[in-house]
């Protein structure tokens, strides 16, 4: 069964530093990656896709990819207290190995930005 | 419009009971799905539709029955459903399977 790993933390962070969040996953094969944040009692909201190895910028948010090592990260900076959330790792994948693709997602981390 | 419209936001439904969620998109995508969300445990992917058509069931329960009778519309019809299938119900939908997904604001079902 193909897995996406991540740390459930929580993760505390002081206001205004860079917050680190990290994912692993084991379909060596898997192309595309979205990190999503999730609010307590709201669906998920995706904030960030990244498809090649690299760095991906979008405001405060920077996704990491690294397909060798099959790792995916989400650095967010100047993180704020509106931040605290979860944050769900998400890749295509194919489940049980089957030929129909789909998203699998994390357990997903909780971050707490302190003000 | 919100692009993905989920009704009703609370069901609180005994277990002998018959309701239906509904889902609605539009963001002119080809591919949508039903998700179940519980406490401390990831998204679990039920249903797929590509092309209005059926693409997978995640082995659920049969008191889980969907339709999508076109692109834009998913039902969720529940029956006789049991305490543990308490969770909150979440729709998305993608333009194809391969890309992002676009969540609604999901159904907060509680059996009683």
């Amino acid at each position: 069964q193909k897995e996406v790993e991540q740390n459930s933390g929580p993760l505390s962070v002081p206001e205004g530093a860079i917050a680190s969040l990290n994912c692993t996953y084991s379909d060596r094969g898997s192309q595309s990656f979205f990190w999503y944040r999730q609010y307590s009692g709201k669906s998920p909201e995706l904030i960030m896709s990244i498809y090649s190895n690299g760095d991906k910028e979008d405001g405060r948010f920077t996704a990491q990819l690294n397909k060798a090592s099959q790792y995916v990260s989400l650095l967010i900076r100047d993180s704020q207290p509106s931040d605290s959330a979860t944050y769900l790792c998400a890749v295509f994948g194919y489940l049980y190995g089957g030929s129909q693709g789909n998203l699998i997602f994390g357990k997903g981390t909780k971050l707490s930005v302190k003000p | 419009e919100t692009g993905v419209t989920q009704t009703p936001r609370h069901l609180v439904m005994g277990m002998t009971n018959k309701k239906s969620l509904k889902c609605e998109q539009h963001l002119g995508h080809n591919a949508m799905y039903w998700y179940k969300q519980s406490a401390k445990k990831p998204l679990e992917l039920m249903f797929v539709y590509n092309f209005k058509e059926q693409t997978e069931n995640n082995s659920v329960p049969s008191r889980f029955s969907p339709e999508c009778p076109n692109s834009s519309h998913l039902f969720l019809h529940l029956h006789t459903l049991q305490p543990e299938d308490s969770a909150l119900y979440l729709c998305a939908s993608s333009g194809t399977e391969n890309q992002p997904q676009h969540f609604g604001d999901g159904t907060r079902l509680s059996i009683l």
